[in-house]
């Protein structure tokens, strides 16, 4: 089975701080995404990425930024955290659109 | 740009009471429809994809139909361990997003 781990499950930052948070996937896979999930929104499209090094904008990128260095990893970065960045971010990825896999989560708090 | 609309927002029945999920979509050419369950604190978790209107899949006791404009997801006699949110998501385009609802949560009572 298809494996992506995110490498936190609940982080605290302050505001302002930079925010690093990860995503690694163990099978090959092209296609990668972040989203993030708020209460009554659904899950918006960050950013997302079909190769390495390449990114491409979702809906809702202001404030973030993505890395991809390697084809397995892919990174979401907060440049400088704020309050209304709080939510629960997911990761997945695919080889095809027809299996989506997404991690477990990473539920970001800002204060 | 692709809208998908989840109703109800949430759903409380109670142990064998069946009842049905509404997925309302505008996609300009429908490549696909997905359904996902998500338990509380995780991610979601794939149940089907359908692609033509009339399509129907099943797994225990969910099944989900399709038409030119919606999907369903019927839970026939549902158990608690069914409780969880509901996603629903569509792929439109020529790349691979998925457009996603905001998910109906159901919880089943004992």
């Amino acid at each position: 089975d298809v494996k992506v781990t995110q490498s936190s499950r609940y982080l605290v930052k302050r505001t302002g701080e930079k925010v690093f948070l990860e995503c690694v996937q163990d099978m090959d896979h092209e296609n990668m995404f972040w989203y993030r999930q708020d209460p009554g929104l659904g899950l918006r499209l960050i950013y997302f990425s079909y190769d390495v090094k390449m990114k491409e904008k979702g809906d809702i990128p202001e404030g973030y930024s993505v890395s991809r260095e390697k084809k397995e990893r892919f990174s979401l970065i907060l440049e400088s955290a704020s309050t209304n960045q709080t939510s629960m971010y997911l990761c997945a990825s695919t080889g095809t659109v027809y299996g989506y896999t997404f991690g477990s989560g990473t539920r970001l708090t800002v204060v | 740009e692709d809208q998908v609309t989840q109703s109800p927002e949430a759903l409380r029945l109670q142990e064998g009471e069946s009842s049905s999920l509404n997925c309302s979509y505008t996609v300009s050419g429908l490549r696909g429809l997905f359904w996902y369950r998500q338990d509380p604190g995780k991610g979601p978790e794939f149940l089907f994809t359908l692609y033509s209107a009339g399509e129907e899949k099943e797994k225990e006791r969910l099944k989900a139909t399709l038409t030119k404009k919606e999907s369903f997801l019927h839970i026939t006699a549902p158990k608690p361990e069914d409780s969880a949110t509901y996603l629903c998501a569509v792929h439109g385009g020529g790349d691979y997003k998925l457009s996603f609802g905001a998910g109906t949560t159901v919880t089943v009572r004992a």
